[in-house]
């Protein structure tokens, strides 16, 4: 069967640096994906990796080796605006995406 | 990047009635949109594949009669709940994809059922 996995919560303190890890097996691969989601919104997209290597957007990175089924989301410089759900989602080889149950990542002052 | 519109945001019905929801693609066309439940604290589990022009497809454990998908042109896709009952209260969002990357998200649609 499919499945991603992560963990389910993460704390950290503002202004430090966190890195949330996903681990995947899925019938082929097309892209992973991280999103962000607050408590009763819609998921807001934030980077996308197909090919091994770390993809750096601002505070945000991720990371995929696609060789160990492994990625990672790490965020600087954490602010209390972080504080969120953080989904790991796979496509797989019939460019279906595949969700993790996701990250809820608490940001303490 | 893309903008989707679901509506309405939230709705609150009476058990037995039916609530439609709507999803737009506002500044692209969209052949396939999909649409998604997730109950408090799980992840989205896929409901359904929305095709323009033609049958939805369903995942295991759907029921397609009592969730109706129209996909009638390749900016719109509805999903109408049909007599609507407590257990249906959970957060639908609907998505479409531009291409192979990213998929783009409503705003989601909170159902509450009394």
């Amino acid at each position: 069967g499919q499945n991603i996995d992560q963990p389910t919560e993460m704390t950290a303190t503002e202004g430090a640096i966190v890195q949330i890890n996903c681990t995947y097996q899925t019938s082929g691969f097309n892209g992973l994906f991280w999103y962000q989601q607050h408590a009763g919104e819609a998921p807001t997209f934030l980077s996308y990796n197909v090919l091994d290597g770390l993809e750096e957007k601002g505070r945000f990175s991720s990371f995929l080796s696609r060789s160990k089924g492994y990625s990672y989301l790490l965020l600087k410089e954490l602010q209390m605006k972080d504080s969120a759900s953080y989904l790991c989602a796979v496509k797989d080889s019939n460019y279906q995406l595949i969700w993790g149950a996701g990250t809820k990542l608490i940001i303490k002052p | 990047g893309a903008v989707v519109s679901q509506h309405p945001s939230w709705v609150i019905c009476k058990s037995g009635t039916s609530v439609k929801i709507e999803c737009r693609s506002l500044d692209f066309q969209a052949t396939t949109m999909f649409w998604y439940r997730q109950f408090p604290k799980q992840s989205l589990m896929l409901m359904a594949t929305s095709n323009e022009g033609s049958k939805a497809t369903y995942e295991q454990g759907v029921e397609k009669d009592k969730f109706l998908i129209n996909h009638a042109s390749l900016t719109l896709s509805t999903l109408t709940v049909t007599s609507a009952h407590p257990e249906d209260s959970s957060f639908y969002i609907c998505s479409a994809g531009a291409g192979v990357t990213e998929a783009f998200f409503g705003q989601g649609t909170r159902l509450t059922v009394v």
